[in-house]
């Protein structure tokens, strides 16, 4: 059984532009994480997903950033027009049960 | 709001030594505790975890844990580390609602002395 698989691994962007992130869960998974780490802190919670339902979004910030999951396909971080606040490294998680949550290498992002 | 604190930002020990990382965690309710471990380039792996039952939970690579609910800590331990036990150590917290997202420590780097 492959692991959460995440691509890309690293994504450079130039402020203004838009980087999608792409979470491929374990099989037999539909619960997705995203969550954030910026340089220095740990791992925050951005958003929670089923398919084709966001059920938790609490963590996202509320412009530029947006989640889906949908019936087929991985599922997808979007940030629009990022800023250099947004340079951090995505992590994505899955989980079959709510219980425990299994965790994908990461994106890391870097907007110049 | 959940909040966890992890006391020690780096931690230097030379092989052998017995290691104990701090966790407090701030919440009302019933919780799930976690540890988890990032070896160097490597993805986020799961040590060990704690629903219920023996507050003495034992994870993977000689890892131990222990809930002292009054303390609201779940300290991390290993009584003779190794070199190859050098990572950064995160300590997780989760409330038994729905939606289970996992609120972090930021971390503690541990670096073992050859």
């Amino acid at each position: 059984n492959a692991g959460v698989m995440q691509n890309p691994r690293h994504l450079v962007r130039r402020r203004g532009q838009e980087a999608r992130l792409r979470c491929s869960p374990m099989k037999g998974h539909s619960h997705v994480y995203w969550y954030r780490q910026l340089p220095e802190e740990g791992l925050k919670f951005m958003v929670y997903l089923q398919k084709e339902n966001i059920i938790d979004e609490s963590g996202m910030p509320k412009e530029r950033f947006s989640a889906e999951f949908p019936k087929e396909g991985p599922s997808i971080l979007r940030i629009q027009q990022v800023v250099r606040g947004d340079s951090a490294a995505y992590f994505c998680a899955s989980s079959p049960d709510l219980n425990e949550q299994y965790f994908g290498p990461g994106t890391r992002l870097t907007v110049t | 709001a959940q909040s966890v604190s992890q006391h020690n930002h780096h931690v230097i020990l030379s092989e052998a030594a017995s290691l104990e990382l701090g966790c407090n965690y701030s919440y009302g309710g019933t919780v799930n505790l976690f540890w988890y471990v990032q070896y160097p380039g490597q993805h986020l792996q799961l040590l060990l975890k704690y629903f219920s039952g023996d507050p003495l939970v034992k994870g993977i690579k000689g890892f131990e844990a222990e809930f002292i609910k009054s303390k609201f800590s779940f300290n991390l331990r290993k009584p003779s580390v190794q070199w190859s036990d050098t990572a950064e150590y995160f300590c997780a917290v989760s409330s038994s609602g729905s939606a289970r997202q996992l609120t972090f420590g930021s971390g503690t780097q541990l670096t073992v002395l050859p």
